[in-house]
């Protein structure tokens, strides 16, 4: 099955800075890379997704990046906000099988910005 | 668009006594609903995956006698933690996928339910 292996674990930058979240996944066949932002006491929020045939995808502050070929993909925030401060979850999806795709999650990433 | 409520947002039973926890489409119909287990500072472990008017399919180590999951209309689903321990103690999370969703459309999930069993 997949395995997707996230890190930093944790993340502090100060307000105004970038922040860089990296994830690898191991199944080839995996072609829908989402990413979740949850707070605390909340459920995931999904901020932004990617599929297998875009490299980037802008939303904002917030892009993402694929490299298929080396099977990794990560989340840029740039300017960061005290707001920004969340718990941040990469994850990757095969194809569509039997009429659902099993979604495998990282570990997940504590971004705390420091105003 | 897309919302997943889910309720209660935190229960606190007695052990030995079972919890009945909802998760609904607010506006969509949902073919398949996923419940979660999270541990602290963890990620998601998916428990079950139940699509509308057939059998949960749970995930392997998931005891399907323990976590009975009902999924009786297009917006409704709910899980059931039946004689619960104190290890059964977490944070279960609900995510719809909607009739019409996309081969990997995204996942909507619900604010998730505390459990506490004393």
């Amino acid at each position: 099955g997949e395995n997707v292996e996230q890190h930093p674990s944790t993340l502090s930058v100060q307000e105004g800075d970038s922040a860089v979240i990296k994830c690898t996944y191991s199944d080839s066949a995996s072609n829908y890379f989402p990413w979740y932002k949850q707070e605390l006491g909340k459920g995931p929020q999904l901020i932004i997704d990617i599929r297998s045939n875009v490299g980037e995808k802008k939303d904002q502050r917030i892009a993402v990046t694929l490299n298929k070929t080396a099977k990794h993909f990560s989340l840029h925030i740039t300017e960061t906000q005290p707001e920004d401060s969340a718990v941040y979850f990469c994850a990757a999806s095969p194809p569509n099988s039997g009429g659902y795709q099993k979604v495998t999650f990282g570990i997940g990433t504590k971004l705390q910005v420091i105003p | 668009g897309a919302v997943v409520s889910q309720h209660p947002s935190r229960v606190i039973c007695k052990s030995g006594t079972s919890v009945k926890i909802e998760c609904r489409s607010l506006d969509f119909q949902a073919t398949t609903m996923f419940w979660y287990r999270q541990f602290p500072k963890q990620s998601l472990m998916l428990m079950a995956t139940s699509n509308e008017g057939s059998k949960a399919t749970y995930e392997q180590g998931v005891e399907k006698d323990k976590f009975l999951i009902n999924h009786a209309s297009l917006t409704l689903s709910t899980l059931t933690v039946t004689s619960a321990h104190p290890e059964d103690s977490s944070f279960y999370i609900c995510s719809a996928r909607g009739r019409k969703a996309l081969s990997n459309s995204p996942l909507h999930f619900g604010n998730g339910t505390r459990l506490t069993v004393t």
